[in-house]
């Protein structure tokens, strides 16, 4: 699986949009992008995925450079229950379900 | 409502003593797995199930066991804990295999003294 480097952690006011950016520049052709978030010691709980396209859903959007080598997780108007650790995961579509959690990004809503 | 449900939450023992953190989902998913959050090392799979009858070892297997003689539960069992398997657990299931989206539990707090 590719691995990912995101930063550290980012400030968002709220209302605003939360552009959180994720390099994979080593991702194969059938390596998917995921997102999940985990609210301060929470579950993860799963936001986005994508292979080429861009997605979006109820939650957010996923851009995918044409390249592949990276990505934004768009939370269009983040509050303060936005608040917590991104995690940007690269992994194949046909490996088994195990998901590789980096250090991910911290994300700050601040009002 | 579909969810992962864990118990207990938070559980304080003592080295040696057998315990079992249980894990069931409602929603007829097929795999299930463990992991384990430390500070610094992210989350690491601990074992996983494909199904009824059939788990194998994940990255951290070493000090646990598992079952998963129901679909919908998944217990991790702790024969002898000792201190460094002081972690927060979580559970997560999905529909099967390969399949994108993972559900996780709210975690179980273990604590080895």
């Amino acid at each position: 699986d590719a691995k990912t480097t995101q930063p550290t952690s980012m400030d968002c006011a709220e209302g605003r949009a939360a552009n959180l950016p994720c390099n994979h520049s080593t991702i194969s052709g059938n390596e998917y992008v995921y997102w999940y978030r985990q609210i301060h010691s929470q579950g993860p709980q799963y936001i986005i995925h994508g292979l080429k396209n861009n997605e979006t859903n109820e939650m957010a959007s996923l851009i995918i450079t044409e390249d592949r080598k990276s990505s934004t997780l768009i939370l269009p108007h983040a509050t303060l229950r936005d608040t917590a650790v991104y995690y940007c995961i690269v992994r194949g579509g046909g490996a088994t379900n195990k998901l590789i959690f980096g250090t991910g990004t911290l994300l700050a809503v601040q009002p | 409502e579909a969810q992962v449900t864990q118990n207990p939450r938070y559980l304080i023992t003592v080295t040696g003593k057998k315990l079992t953190v249980t894990c069931s989902q409602n929603m007829n998913h097929e795999y299930m797995s463990w992991y384990r959050q430390d500070p610094g090392l992210g989350l690491r799979q601990i074992y996983y199930s494909m199904n009824v009858e059939v788990t194998d070892k994940g990255d951290v297997p070493e000090g646990y066991k598992v079952s998963r003689k129901e679909k919908r539960n998944f217990p991790l069992i702790l024969e002898s804990p000792s201190p460094n398997q002081t972690s927060l657990y979580f559970c997560a299931s999905s529909l099967r295999q390969g399949f994108k989206e993972q559900y996780f539990g709210p975690g179980t707090r273990l604590t080895v003294t």
